[in-house]
């Protein structure tokens, strides 16, 4: 069993829907989580940080923690189309552990 | 602007052939880290250095070196005993073990 599971997708969504990704992981220990967005061909960018279980939100996003299920969420809220990207989850116990990744495709 | 930039973009390599990719940080982390990413698979570390002068081996460091003369440089070298070297290769660098990490806009190697 790997230690972040994450849905690979793709996800195919029509502009202004709310999108959520989701991640499970198996190791307890973990206590901070990220998401970051990938676009094609270039490098991950930070998204959402975040240490403690409940909601986290900026702007259009809000990152969900709920450490007692181990499951981690990203909502995206009013979707645009520049929002087509690889969503990454991570985590750190000591060393960062990453999702494989869920490919977002937002439609016009 | 602080960042991670990485060079060269594209990257061909010949059989037999070592090639070197660079990443270079202005940052002041003293963390940096390799990361190969293949479609569908994830990201897959292969080296990390948490302090200059010293690198650990990664899940997949077989047919890769590292060097860390430097705070701010972390080159990787794709030896020719690396089979299947086509990916995309990722550097990353942190401040703290707590803290997340910050990419580069990567190096896409392939074979000629």
């Amino acid at each position: 069993q790997k230690e972040v599971e994450q849905d690979p997708g793709p996800l195919s969504v029509p502009e202004g829907a709310i999108v959520s990704l989701n991640c499970t992981y198996s190791n307890s220990a973990f206590q901070y989580f990220m998401w970051y967005r990938q676009y094609s061909r270039k490098g991950p960018e930070l998204l959402m940080y975040t240490y403690s279980s409940g909601n986290k939100e900026d702007g259009r996003f809000t990152a969900q923690v709920d450490k007692s299920s181990k499951y981690i969420s990203l909502f995206i809220r009013d979707s645009q189309p520049s929002d087509s990207a690889t969503y990454l989850c991570a985590m750190i116990v000591n060393d960062m552990r990453f999702g494989a990744g869920t490919r977002l495709t937002v439609k016009p | 602007d602080g960042g991670i930039t990485q060079s060269p973009k594209y990257l061909f390599r010949k059989e037999g052939q070592n090639v070197t990719l660079s990443c270079e940080q202005n940052l002041n982390h003293d963390a940096m880290y390799w990361y190969r990413q293949d479609p569908g698979q994830g990201l897959r570390l292969i080296y990390y250095s948490q302090i200059v002068n010293d690198f650990q081996k990664g899940d997949i460091a077989e047919g890769y070196s590292v060097s860390r003369e430097k705070k701010e440089s972390f080159p990787l070298t794709v030896t020719s005993a690396q089979k299947n070297p086509t990916a995309f290769y990722l550097c990353a660098s942190r401040s703290t073990l707590n803290q997340p990490q910050h990419f580069g806009d990567g190096t896409r190697l392939s074979i000629l």
